[in-house]
């Protein structure tokens, strides 16, 4: 069964300050892996995904790479603005089609 | 519409009723999916439709849990008998282009089962 970690569970930082979230991954045949961003009380917005061929997927001020080998995505979300704080989902499709996700990284950037 | 719609937003309901919760994928897309979200976890996987059929419904928890979409649109998650363990947001997504397209959510029922 895939089994999919996100750390930290919780993430402070001061406006301006660069992001940095992982997530692992047990079993590395994936299809692909999303990041999501989920906003309190409210459903899950698409931000990147990442094709299993592929390295890495950018837009505008995120980044997220993925190494399919060791079970790793990271995602970086540059110059943090408060409007960033939520809670980021990654979730990967291990047999191409049912998502299997992590607890997520709640973000706070304070002003 | 313009995104996935999911009625009710909120359901509160009593031990041992019959719930039905609604989901109104984005006009197109084939793939649907149902998921459940306890507080403070990530999503699981309840069932997965392509077109009208249930291509994967190995996510049920049992068979008090169903879902139907009967004309290959709009989408209908019944649970019967419910329970207290039930109470969560499921959440509805919909993709175009089926298993590994980028899925689109609605922003989720919550079942509170007093």
């Amino acid at each position: 069964k895939q089994e999919v970690t996100q750390i930290p569970a919780a993430l402070s930082v001061p406006e301006g300050e660069n992001l940095v979230l992982n997530c692992s991954f047990t079993d590395s045949a994936i299809y692909n892996l999303q990041w999501f961003r989920q906003d309190p009380g409210k459903g899950l917005t698409s931000l990147l995904l990442i094709q299993s061929s592929q390295r890495e997927q950018t837009s505008g001020r995120l980044n997220a790479s993925l190494d399919k080998s060791s079970g790793r995505s990271t995602l970086y979300i540059a110059a943090s603005q408060p409007g960033d704080s939520a809670t980021y989902l990654c979730a990967v499709s291990a047999d191409d089609y049912k998502l299997s996700f992590g607890a997520g990284t709640t973000v706070t950037v304070r002003a | 519409g313009a995104g996935v719609s999911q009625t009710p937003s909120n359901k509160v309901t009593e031990k041992g009723k019959y719930v039905e919760l609604r989901c109104d994928p984005i006009s197109g897309h084939t793939a649907l999916y149902w998921y459940r979200q306890s507080l403070g976890q990530g999503p699981e996987f309840l069932i997965y439709f392509q077109g009208t059929g249930a291509a994967d419904d190995s996510g049920l928890p049992n068979d008090r849990f169903f879902a139907v979409r009967p004309e290959g649109s709009v989408s209908t998650l019944k649970i019967q008998r419910t329970e207290r363990g039930d109470s969560a947001v499921y959440l509805c997504a919909s993709s175009s282009f089926g298993p590994t397209g980028e899925l689109f959510f609605g922003e989720g029922s919550r079942l509170t089962v007093l």
